[in-house]
C-alpha cells in the first residue's frame, strides 16, 4: 500500500556532471508522469509512460534530459551535462490508467540543485 | 495550448475567515479541472475535481466550480483553520494522455 517513491530526497552536484533520478510508481499504476517545479513557479510536464507504448517526451526541455521505465514499474530520470537552471524539484507521479477519472499520485520529489 | 492562470499569493488569513483562491483557464478542448494542495513539508495531493462544465468539487470544506463561460475554477472555503496553511495549484488536464498543466500555486498562511 505504499505510495510514489522518489529518491534521492535531496541531490547537490556541480555544473557539467550527469544525475541520475529514481521514481517507484504505486504497484499496478500503467501511467507515469514526470514533473518539474521550479522555484516560485508551478510544475511544468516533462515526460509520459503509458505502460508499453512509447512514451510522451513532449515536455522535456533539451536533449539532456532524458527518461526511461522498466515496463510498468521503476522510472528513471537522467539529466547530462546539467546546468544551475536545471535546479528544481523534479516530481513523479502515477495513475491506474483507463478512466480519466483516475487522478495522479505525486511522490515527495527531489530536490535537485546545481552548483 | 493548455494554461492555467491563478491568483497570485501570498495571502495571509485569520482562522475563520472566508478564502477564495482566483483560477482561470485556456484550453483547446473540454478539459477536467482540478485543486492540488502541498501542506508543509508533504507531498501535493489532490484536493478536488470537476470533470465537466457546471460540476461542482467539494473536499474538506473546499469547493470550486466549474464555470466555462467564464472559464474559471475560483477555489472558496467559508471558514478557514490554521491547518489550511498550505500552497494550492489550480490544474487541468486535457486529452487522454491526462497531463497536467498547472497554475503558479499560491501560497495561503492562516494565523490563530
Amino acid at each position: 500500500g505504499a505510495g510514489v517513491s522518489q529518491s534521492p530526497s535531496n541531490k547537490v552536484t556541480e555544473k557539467g556532471k550527469d544525475v541520475e533520478l529514481r521514481c517507484d510508481p504505486i504497484s499496478g499504476h500503467t501511467a507515469l508522469y514526470w514533473y518539474r517545479q521550479r522555484l516560485g513557479q508551478g510544475l511544468e510536464f516533462l515526460i509520459y509512460f503509458q505502460g508499453n507504448s512509447a512514451p510522451d517526451k513532449s515536455g522535456l526541455p533539451s536533449d539532456r534530459f532524458s527518461a526511461e521505465r522498466t515496463g510498468e514499474s521503476v522510472s528513471t530520470l537522467t539529466i547530462q551535462r546539467t546546468q544551475q537552471e536545471d535546479s528544481a524539484v523534479y516530481l513523479c507521479a502515477s495513475r491506474l490508467g483507463g478512466s480519466s477519472y483516475n487522478e495522479q499520485f505525486f511522490g515527495p520529489g527531489t530536490r535537485l540543485t546545481v552548483l | 495550448g493548455n494554461s492555467v492562470t491563478q491568483m497570485e499569493g501570498p495571502v495571509t488569513l485569520s482562522e475563520e475567515a472566508f478564502l477564495t483562491i482566483n483560477c482561470t483557464y485556456t484550453a483547446t478542448g473540454y478539459p477536467s479541472l482540478f485543486w492540488y494542495v502541498q501542506y508543509p513539508g508533504e507531498g501535493l495531493q489532490l484536493l478536488l475535481k470537476a470533470t465537466k462544465a457546471d460540476d461542482k468539487g467539494s473536499n474538506k470544506g473546499f469547493e470550486a466550480t466549474y464555470r466555462k463561460e467564464t472559464t474559471s475554477f475560483h477555489l472558496e472555503k467559508g471558514s478557514v483553520q490554521v491547518s489550511d496553511s498550505a500552497v494550492y495549484f489550480c490544474a487541468l488536464s486535457d486529452g487522454n494522455d491526462y497531463k497536467l498543466s498547472f497554475g503558479a500555486g499560491t501560497t495561503v498562511t492562516v494565523r490563530a
